[in-house]
């Protein structure tokens, strides 16, 4: 079963404007990883954060954990149109050995 | 130039056929791994290999199978025995770590003929 859950499944806005997506997950992780997936392609690693971490910047990304909640968000700012994609989190669980577990995905659609 | 690929970018199986998805990184990854991903859905792991003559069983293994006699290559063959192969398959690897991240190739799409 899929350890992480993102929300929400769908997310389109105008170029210009933030995107927020939320990831939930079950149990403890080593860290907590975003990927964006262009459409029929492979993914591409945006960042990772570090269960004792708690906010990470990367340019226009920004990411937040909180592991008492068991969640974490991805905010994109000051969105493109090329920045449509599907985003997936990806949480390392603690017991999982070299495993990453990846949730469902929000597509982003950002209209210019 | 550094990379994974996949190959073919389409794969076409007949009922009842067997068909292998390449996989090749020249990364020096020891773990690679081989994921099924269903239209609008999520990444579900089939089978990873976390050094060379070893591997492990994901969560959807049954009728898959995979061999990682090299370093670089982890090839996934689909048996007939899989009934609804239909779908994406993606290649990753990554190096050993708690903190690192995984590569991913550019996809397989498998259709039934």
């Amino acid at each position: 079963s899929q350890q992480g859950e993102e929300d929400p499944q769908a997310l389109s806005i105008q170029e210009g404007e933030n995107a927020t997506m939320n990831c939930s997950y079950k149990t403890s992780i080593n860290n907590l990883q975003w990927y964006r997936q262009n459409s029929g392609r492979g993914l591409v690693h945006l960042i990772l954060i570090r269960s004792n971490e708690r906010e990470k910047h990367s340019g226009r990304l920004r990411v937040t954990l909180d592991t008492s909640k068991k969640s974490s968000s991805l905010l994109i700012t000051a969105s493109r149109a090329a920045d449509t994609a599907s985003y997936f989190c990806a949480t390392d669980p603690l017991t999982s050995g070299s495993r990453l577990t990846f949730g469902e995905g929000t597509q982003l659609t950002v209209n210019p | 130039d550094g990379g994974i690929t996949q190959s073919p970018k389409y794969l076409f199986r007949k009922e009842g056929q067997n068909v292998t998805l390449s996989c090749e990184q020249n990364l020096n990854h020891d773990a690679m791994y081989w994921y099924r991903q269903d239209p609008g859905q999520g990444l579900r792991l089939i089978y990873y290999s976390q050094i060379v003559n070893d591997f492990q069983k994901g969560d959807i293994a049954e009728g898959y199978s995979v061999s990682r006699e090299k370093k670089e290559s982890f090839p996934l063959t689909v048996t007939s025995a899989q009934k609804n192969p239909t779908a994406f398959y993606l290649c990753a690897s990554r190096e050993q770590g708690a903190l690192e991240t995984q590569y991913f190739g550019p996809g397989t799409r498998l259709l039934v003929l």
